[in-house]
């Protein structure tokens, strides 16, 4: 089944302690992307990779790194979480990030809660 | 810069009513624009999409037109059912902007009462 798979979906933590959250595709995309959910903001864009070993800012990146070793993976790191970082955090994954029409797929979405 | 401005919820219904939600964009070229959707607990899904002016994307019911002259594309169903219960997001894609990046509105929840 085609899919994008995020771990973990739930975590409480404290402030300071480094944490990633994985995210995984098994659909051979070339782009991956990862957006925060905030009441009453919508998504917003962390970070997005158009292909292995190229990623981009988006439009919230403070805080938070990824990296693209492989096609298939796409972790978010924070190094030094925050409460603000509290938030409900997507990924995504498309074909292509160069064509416009392609639909993205999401995974389910990981609720961190930094306290 | 590239926006989508969506109207605001909660949207709440009766058992086939007719639903509109507004969307309306701004955009420097031209744009792909979809409709999201996102059930209780769950990920977005592709509930729609339209390339370019007059498409009309359609699924499950809904359709929405791409109105390039009123920068909208509004969603619509004829008669919703209770489990078309969600969140449904606007959203846009730049094919001049940033390697397809998609824009979303801020969403609207809808809740449809049996």
């Amino acid at each position: 089944e085609a899919q994008v798979t995020q771990n973990p979906r739930y975590l409480i933590t404290v402030t300071g302690k480094k944490l990633t959250v994985t995210c995984s595709q098994n659909m051979n995309h070339e782009y991956m992307s990862w957006y925060r959910q905030d009441p009453g903001l919508g998504l917003r864009q962390i970070y997005y990779s158009m292909n292995v070993e190229v990623t981009d800012k988006g439009d919230v990146p403070e805080g938070y790194k990824v990296s693209r070793k492989e096609k298939r993976n796409f972790p978010l790191i924070l190094e030094s979480p925050s409460p603000n970082q509290t938030s409900l955090y997507f990924c995504a994954s498309s074909l292509s990030g160069t064509y416009s029409n392609q639909p993205q797929h999401f995974g389910d979405g990981t609720r961190l809660s930094i306290l | 810069g590239d926006s989508v401005t969506q109207m605001e919820g909660p949207v709440t219904l009766s058992e086939e009513a007719f639903l509109t939600i507004n969307c309306t964009y701004t955009a420097t070229g031209y744009p792909s624009l979809f409709w999201y959707v996102q059930y209780p607990g769950e990920g977005l899904q592709l509930l729609l999409k339209a390339t370019k002016a007059d498409d009309k994307g359609s699924n499950k019911g809904f359709e929405a037109t791409y109105r390039k002259e009123t920068t909208s594309f509004h969603l619509e169903k004829g008669s919703v059912q209770v489990s078309d219960s969600a969140v449904y997001f606007c959203a846009l894609s730049d094919q001049e902007g940033s390697q397809g990046n998609l824009i979303f509105g801020k969403g609207t929840k809808l809740s449809v009462k049996p």
